[in-house]
């Protein structure tokens, strides 16, 4: 497969334990943030996002909490599977450049059977 | 499959030479943007059609085009290429020409210059 983000940070987990991947974005004005998984060989998928009137968002075993005091957003994965080995991006979104996403570099998530 | 497509997947070209990258987006979207993703700068945005009109630009290339044509598929032109060229180009599409929702992207065409 591609080969993405080879000098990113790496986060290893065991299967079964809650993963928290963190993301720290630029911009006090961004209102809308995504978390994208990207697989290798595969495009960005979108997980779960959240809107910045919104301090947690919960979707199917993950939660994304978004701290704008120190413009923090985290994604907590439960019960961690094999499957989840990818690499993550947030994403963040300000209204006034509302067509495009800033990315960030990513964290190489890494479930150890 | 996301639903948007890419074409081809991968392309191996030498300095110099011209490319052409295409982007079918999901049926029913009408915006398609085009992003870079290489190893030390992450996913970067090109740049959007809506509809066939150009509608926002990013960190675009002067010898970087592209074009959305009547059908909605759309084409980033890629000329007189360079080492660092070398990348993973994405293209993502969604149904309006804001993000309000997030897009969906397509998997990718890994583009290698030598």
């Amino acid at each position: 497969g591609e080969s993405v983000g080879l000098h990113l940070p790496t986060l290893s987990v065991q299967e079964g334990d809650n993963s928290i991947i963190n993301c720290a974005y630029s911009n006090s004005a961004s209102d809308y943030f995504i978390w994208y998984k990207q697989e290798s060989g595969k495009g960005p998928q979108f997980i779960i996002d959240i809107r910045s009137n919104m301090d947690k968002r919960q979707g199917q075993r993950v939660t994304v909490l978004l701290n704008k005091t120190v413009k923090h957003l985290s994604l907590q994965i439960a019960a961690t599977q094999p499957g989840d080995s990818a690499v993550y991006f947030c994403a963040e979104n300000i209204k006034k450049d509302f067509n495009k996403f800033y990315f960030g570099s990513g964290t190489k998530l890494n479930v150890k059977p | 499959d996301s639903g948007v497509t890419q074409t081809p997947k991968h392309l191996i070209t030498a300095t110099g030479q011209r490319v052409t990258l295409r982007c079918s987006p999901r049926s029913g979207d009408l915006s398609v943007y085009w992003y870079q993703q290489s190893l030390d700068q992450g996913l970067q945005f090109l740049i959007q059609y809506y509809n066939g009109e150009e509608r926002a630009k990013g960190n675009i290339l002067e010898r970087f085009s592209a074009q959305q044509f009547p059908d909605l598929h759309s084409e980033l032109n890629l000329s007189s290429l360079e080492l660092g060229d070398s990348a993973l180009y994405f293209c993502a599409s969604s149904r309006s020409s804001a993000t309000n929702y997030g897009y969906t992207f397509g998997s990718g065409t890994r583009l290698t210059v030598v």
